[in-house]
């Protein structure tokens, strides 16, 4: 059964990089039938694509973000990673790894952009 | 841009009622809509793909219908734990999601 979980730092300040890492089990990576994504939920509101990666390298963001994001597969270590630069508080939300259309979620984990 | 619209923002409705939810696509998905569920603190649960099939373990009172640019989302008789905030998400072009509906207890 593929299951996520999301690791990374809670709070992270403003023009700083949130980086994040999503480490899957049940399967491996080694395969392009799966496209490794991030989605993320401000507090309070609704959820939003950030991009996907597929094992091959290529990369599909979400064009609101895409200046800022660059996401990677490291399939040795069963992990997908997120970098967003230059943040700002418009960034505190929940960020889930998440292959939404097939259920996939992980639990989410909750990033803060404070100073 | 795919832009995915929910009516209402916010159904009312009484345990044993029925419930509509709608979503609108800006252009054709064909079928390729999803609902979830999301309660408080959860991550979201998938409830419906391919706009009509009940993923693993939903109950029967779930059903999705539409095609193209329109699609509901039915539920036959709702329960204590249907209230919830649900949300369709189109994957025809990539991902993007309804702004949800919040289901409430009347």
């Amino acid at each position: 059964q593929l299951q996520f979980q999301e690791s990374g730092p809670g709070l992270v300040k403003p023009s700083e990089t949130l980086s994040l890492i999503c480490t899957v089990s049940g399967v491996s990576m080694n395969t392009d039938i799966y496209a490794w994504g991030w989605v993320r939920q401000p507090p309070g509101k609704g959820l939003e694509w950030i991009g996907s990666v597929y094992y091959s390298g290529h990369t599909y963001y979400n064009p609101s973000l895409k200046s800022r994001v660059t996401m990677s597969v490291d399939a040795p270590k069963s992990q997908f990673s997120l970098n967003l630069k230059s943040v700002t508080a418009a960034d505190t939300a929940v960020y889930y790894c998440a292959i939404p259309e097939r259920g996939i979620w992980g639990q989410g984990t909750l990033v803060t952009v404070s100073s | 841009e795919i832009v995915m619209t929910q009516s209402p923002v916010t159904l009312s409705a009484s345990p044993g009622e029925r419930a509509t939810l709608s979503c609108r696509a800006s252009q054709n998905v064909n079928n390729n809509l999803a609902w979830h569920q999301q309660k408080p603190g959860q991550a979201p649960r998938l409830l419906i793909y391919g706009a009509s099939t009940r993923a693993t373990g939903i109950p029967a009172r779930f059903s999705g219908s539409g095609s193209g640019t329109d699609f509901t989302l039915n539920i036959s008789s709702l329960q204590s734990e249907d209230f919830a905030v649900y949300y369709c998400q189109q994957y025809n072009n990539w991902y993007t999601f309804g702004q949800g509906t919040k289901l409430e207890i009347k």
